[in-house]
């Protein structure tokens, strides 16, 4: 089954302390990407991939870091979270050429 | 730069009515549009999408969205909802043609409650 696998689905954490949403797909896509959904604001691309060792910033970046290392891998690095970090995080991948996006379930962050 | 606007955040409708979700976009060059739909706790998934052809498209579940290039709009729409249509639905563009990373810009949402 064609899936993006995000974990973990809820967090919790504290100021400060670094943390790492894994993202996973196995559909062979080049382009990965990730979004956090805040109410009103829609979804917000932080980061996007078009391929391995090739990220770049999208609307929303500071704060956050990415690597794509493999092809089927993108985590989200958090390197001090801070409160206004509080939100959904969506994962997705697509192929090139205006195919549509593939989503993961979600990520739920409260920064305390 | 290319922009979406969904203006109304919220449609409530009794089940069974025609509905209508609106969204407007702003781009430079030809386009990709589509539709998603986000049920509760759960990830976005494609409703439907207009890449080139005919303006009429056709999705899943019953919904089908018309691209008007001269209005620069893709409003959503479905003859009769069901309850379970409940959910929150995004609009969203792609510059097509440009070569390279094709950027989606989402909209801010619209949620349509679907009234017993």
């Amino acid at each position: 089954e064609a899936q993006v696998t995000q974990n973990p689905r809820y967090l919790i954490t504290v100021t400060g302390k670094k943390l790492t949403v894994t993202c996973s797909q196995n559909m062979n896509h080049e382009y990965m990407s990730w979004y956090r959904q805040d109410p009103g604001l829609g979804l917000r691309q932080i980061y996007y991939s078009m391929n391995v060792e090739v990220t770049d910033k999208g609307d929303v970046p500071e704060g956050y870091k990415v690597s794509r290392k493999e092809k089927r891998n993108f985590p989200l690095i958090l390197e001090s979270p801070s409160p206004n970090q509080t939100s959904l995080y969506f994962c997705a991948s697509s192929a090139p050429g205006g195919t549509e996006a593939f989503f993961g379930q979600g990520t739920r962050l409260t920064v305390v | 730069a290319q922009s979406v606007t969904q203006l109304d955040s919220q449609v409530p409708v009794f089940e069974e009515a025609p509905v209508e979700l609106r969204c407007n976009y702003s781009s430079s060059v030809s386009v990709y549009l589509f539709w998603y739909v986000q049920y509760p706790n759960q990830g976005l998934q494609l409703l439907l999408k207009y890449l080139s052809g005919s303006t009429l498209v056709k999705g899943i579940n019953g919904f089908e969205a018309e691209f008007n290039k001269s209005q620069t709009s893709f409003h959503l729409r479905k003859p009769s909802v069901h309850i379970s249509d409940t959910a929150e639905y995004f609009c969203a563009v792609s510059e097509g043609n440009s070569g390279g990373y094709q950027k989606v810009t989402f909209g801010t949402g619209t949620k349509l409650q679907v009234i017993p």
